[in-house]
Parts: C-alpha cells; structure tokens; sequence
C-alpha cells in the first residue's frame, strides 16, 4: 500500500520569496502524484500531477513540482509566492489498476505568507 | 462546467443525533469519494462508488456511516448515531473513470460540529 509524507506542519515565508514544500511518498512502483490547495473553508484544487515523462512539471498559479525516484519525492516549488498563496497544500498519492485506484493524502502543509 | 455540489455546508447537532450529507457529482463522473477531513489532518476516503456500486468501503465505520448512490449519480452520506469524535468536514469529490488518475474534483465540502 502506497503512504505519503509532508515533514512540515507549517511553514511561513515572506512574500515575493521562493517556496519548496516537501513531500516523500512510499510505494513499489511509481504512483500517481499529486498536489492539491485547499484555501480556507473550500475543497481541495488539484495544483499539478505526475506519473510519466518529464520529472518536472508545470502546474497552475506558477507551481511546479519535481520528482526524484531516487529520494521518493516530489517536492513543491514556486519561485515568488504572493499573499494568496497562504493557504493548506496537500501531497496525494494514487496507485491501483482503474477499478482499484485509491488516492492517499498526506497530512498537509500550511502556508502562511507575511508581508 | 458545474463543479461537485454539496449541502449542506454547515451542521451542528448533539451526539447520538443523525445527520445527512448530500453529493452532486460533476455530470458524466462515475466515480464518486466521500472523505473526512479531521482538523489539522489530510482527507482520508470513507467510500467510493462506480456508478451506483461500492468499490472501496474498507474505512467506513459501517456501525454508525451508510452511503448510497441511487441511480449513479446524487450521493448521500449518513451518520446515525453521531459521536463527538465525527466532528469533521466530509468531502465529496468525482471523477471520470478514466479521470481518476487526471485527479478528482473536491465539492467546498460540509462542516459538521458535533456537541
């Protein structure tokens, strides 16, 4: 069974600076990747996904995320966070055949953004 | 495009009260998720159907949790009789059967506060 990892509770960053939000996931194979936003009370936004291709890919808002097999991760970045971005990040992973996926998400990062 | 649709988006009730949650899936997904999102933890999924049949109920605390989707298309979720410990916001969320691996669309998702 796949788990996912998000090392930190929260974290806080100034605005017009960079962001990474680490996720580490556990599975045998590679599995579907995904981050997700989730502003105050409001669903989840799917943000970006991965399971093939080019380790680095392009999201909405300006996100991007990278997969390294290497250190199963799949870490979150963004290169000039703006005040909007404060919000809860959550890393999911989905593994299974189509009748069986199932999609686990990690316990979530907040972001706070200060000016 | 409608997005998944949820009522109602507040509740509050004693403990050994019953509540209902309603689900609208995006039109066409055949795939539904019910999830609880406890403060401070990421969703984790209760049940999911294809069309009108359960494929995953594995997580659902089957004494006291009911869920059905007549017709494959409107959800309800149920909670008889509740504990202070169900304090949480249910999540609905769809996708197509092949979309599932595209990611799910999340509905804002009921709060519900048990007293």
């Amino acid at each position: 069974a796949q788990s996912v990892t998000q090392p930190d509770i929260h974290i806080t960053v100034s605005e017009g600076a960079s962001l990474e939000l680490r996720c580490n996931y556990s599975y045998g194979a590679t599995p579907y990747l995904f981050w997700y936003v989730q502003s105050p009370g409001q669903g989840l936004q799917l943000l970006l996904k991965y399971f093939s291709g080019d380790t680095l890919v392009q999201g909405i808002k300006g996100f991007e995320a990278e997969f390294k097999r290497s250190q199963s991760s799949f870490n979150l970045r963004k290169p000039s966070v703006h005040w909007s971005d404060a919000a809860e990040y959550f890393c999911a992973v989905g593994a299974g055949n189509t009748g069986g996926f199932k999609t686990i998400f990690g316990a979530g990062t907040r972001l706070f953004v200060k000016a | 495009e409608a997005g998944v649709a949820q009522s109602p988006r507040y509740k509050i009730i004693e403990k050994r009260q019953s509540v209902a949650f309603w689900c609208n899936p995006i039109s066409g997904h055949a795939t539904l998720y019910w999830y609880q999102q406890i403060l401070g933890q990421g969703p984790k999924l209760l049940i999911q159907f294809q069309n009108n049949g359960v494929v995953d109920d594995s997580q659902l605390p089957k004494d006291r949790f009911s869920a059905e989707r007549l017709k494959g298309v409107d959800s309800t979720l149920k909670i008889q009789p509740a504990k202070l410990e169900d304090s949480a916001v249910y999540l609905c969320a769809s996708s197509s059967p092949k979309g599932k691996k595209d990611g799910y669309t999340f509905g804002s998702g009921t709060r519900l506060t048990v007293v």
